[in-house]
């Protein structure tokens, strides 16, 4: 079982639309987590960190579900711009210091 | 100023030479990871540094693969006899510590022929 599940995708949305994605981790004792963005062909960027308790940064809002072992992504108003690949990442330290990546979920906002 | 960088952007090989990939991480930054990205795959961890020792080498594939950060700078990848399955986006990323931002170069395009 991979440690890090996304639904690839793809997306395609119109501008202006809210876009979710969820994302699952299979080891309870993961402890941080992460969106990545990534445009084609370049490197990974972070996004936003997600806390506990949900985080939001402008259009963008971050969840987290220990529970249930999932974290989510919520994008409104899309833009343009936000067409990348959104990366769920997480972090375990109980064996090391690893960061799992998912497989990343494909975005296209269509004017 | 100056992010990660890392060379060469590309390398193309052939199978059963030795290729080494160079990161120069962002100054100041102990933690260092080297990942590899596959096509339509998220970035794999293989090893990641806290200053100069391997902290943790559990993502490496096999014996082929090697990494050093002799001076806790600069870290150099290493493959001894690549195979064709070895290619993919060799990506490094550092930060200042654990679980702080990590922040990636843009990658070594490793072909093996």
């Amino acid at each position: 079982r991979k440690e890090v599940e996304q639904d690839p995708g793809p997306f395609n949305v119109p501008e202006g639309a809210t876009v979710a994605f969820n994302c699952t981790y299979s080891n309870s004792a993961s402890q941080s987590f992460f969106w990545y963005r990534q445009d084609c062909r370049k490197e990974p960027k972070l996004l936003m960190s997600v806390y506990s308790s949900g985080n939001e940064d402008g259009r963008f809002t971050a969840q987290l579900n220990r529970a249930s072992q999932y974290i989510s992504l919520l994008i409104r108003d899309s833009k343009l711009s936000d067409s990348a690949t959104y990366l769920c990442v997480v972090n375990t330290m109980n064996t090391g210091n690893q960061f799992y990546f998912g497989t990343g979920t494909s975005l296209t906002v269509i004017p | 100023g100056a992010g990660v960088s890392q060379t060469p952007s590309n390398k193309v090989t052939e199978k059963g030479k030795y290729v080494e990939l160079r990161c120069d991480p962002i100054s100041g930054h102990t933690a260092l990871y080297w990942y590899r990205q596959s096509l339509g795959q998220g970035p794999e961890f293989l090893i990641y540094f806290q200053g100069t020792g391997a902290a943790d080498d559990s993502g490496l594939p096999n014996d082929r693969f090697f990494a050093v950060r002799p001076e806790g700078s600069v870290s150099t990848l290493k493959i001894q006899r690549t195979e064709r399955g070895d290619s993919a986006v060799y990506l490094c990323a550092s930060s200042l510590g654990l679980l702080n931002e990590q922040f990636f170069g843009p990658g070594t395009r490793l072909t093996v022929l």
